[in-house]
């Protein structure tokens, strides 16, 4: 089955610097790749997703880029904001059965 | 972003006693819902993949016969822990898809406690 790996476990940055999280999946077949932001005591919410036909997607202060080839896609958090402290996992899914699975999460705290 | 809702957001229950988790997608119709299960400080692991009208494919090592899912309408599908233990306390969550989209959006979340 698909393995996800996501670095770094902890992320500490100054307020109004950018963040960036990484991962690498292992099935080349899977072709959908969202990012969730999981405060504590909720469900996670979708922030971004990319598709394999697509290399980068901006959405205002976030972006993820995707390298099929290497099989690794990246979250860009640029003037990061105290609100954006949270937990973000990422995932990946081959449209077949459309089946999450998970990085380990990557707990993101923004120092004012 | 589609809303999906979960009921109860929290339950505490006695050891060997049964709880019924709801999960509800309020604005579109979902043909497919996953239930996921999530330790502290630990990533989602999904437990089963439900669709509407049909029986619910379970992840490997997780028992059918313990945590019981329905799907009976394109907008809930319900999990049930049956003879719930200790270690099955746990935040349960569950997300949902339309058809024709690969996007799936979470509930909130259920924190189940077993004593």
């Amino acid at each position: 089955g698909e393995n996800v790996e996501q670095h770094p476990s902890t992320l500490s940055v100054q307020e109004g610097d950018s963040a960036v999280i990484k991962c690498t999946y292992s099935d080349s077949a899977s072709n959908y790749f969202p990012w969730y932001k999981q405060e504590l005591g909720k469900g996670p919410q979708l922030i971004i997703d990319i598709r394999s036909n697509v290399g980068e997607k901006k959405d205002q202060r976030i972006a993820v880029t995707l390298n099929k080839t290497a099989k690794h896609f990246s979250l860009h958090i640029t003037e990061t904001q105290p609100e954006d402290s949270a937990v973000y996992f990422c995932a990946a899914s081959f449209s077949n059965d459309y089946k999450l699975s998970f990085g380990a999460g990557t707990t993101v705290t923004v120092r004012a | 972003g589609a809303v999906v809702s979960q009921h109860p957001s929290r339950v505490i229950c006695k050891s060997g006693t049964s709880v019924k988790i709801e999960c509800r997608s309020l604005d579109f119709q979902a043909t497919t819902m996953f239930w996921y299960r999530q330790f502290p400080k630990q990533s989602l692991m999904l437990m089963a993949t439900s669709n509407e009208g049909s029986k619910a494919t379970y992840e490997q090592g997780v028992e059918k016969d313990k945590f019981l899912i329905n799907h009976a309408s394109l907008t809930l599908s319900t999990l049930t822990v049956t003879s719930a233990h200790p270690e099955d306390s746990s935040f349960y969550i569950c997300s949902a898809k339309g058809g024709g989209t690969d996007t799936q959006y979470f509930g909130p979340g259920t924190r189940l406690t077993v004593l």
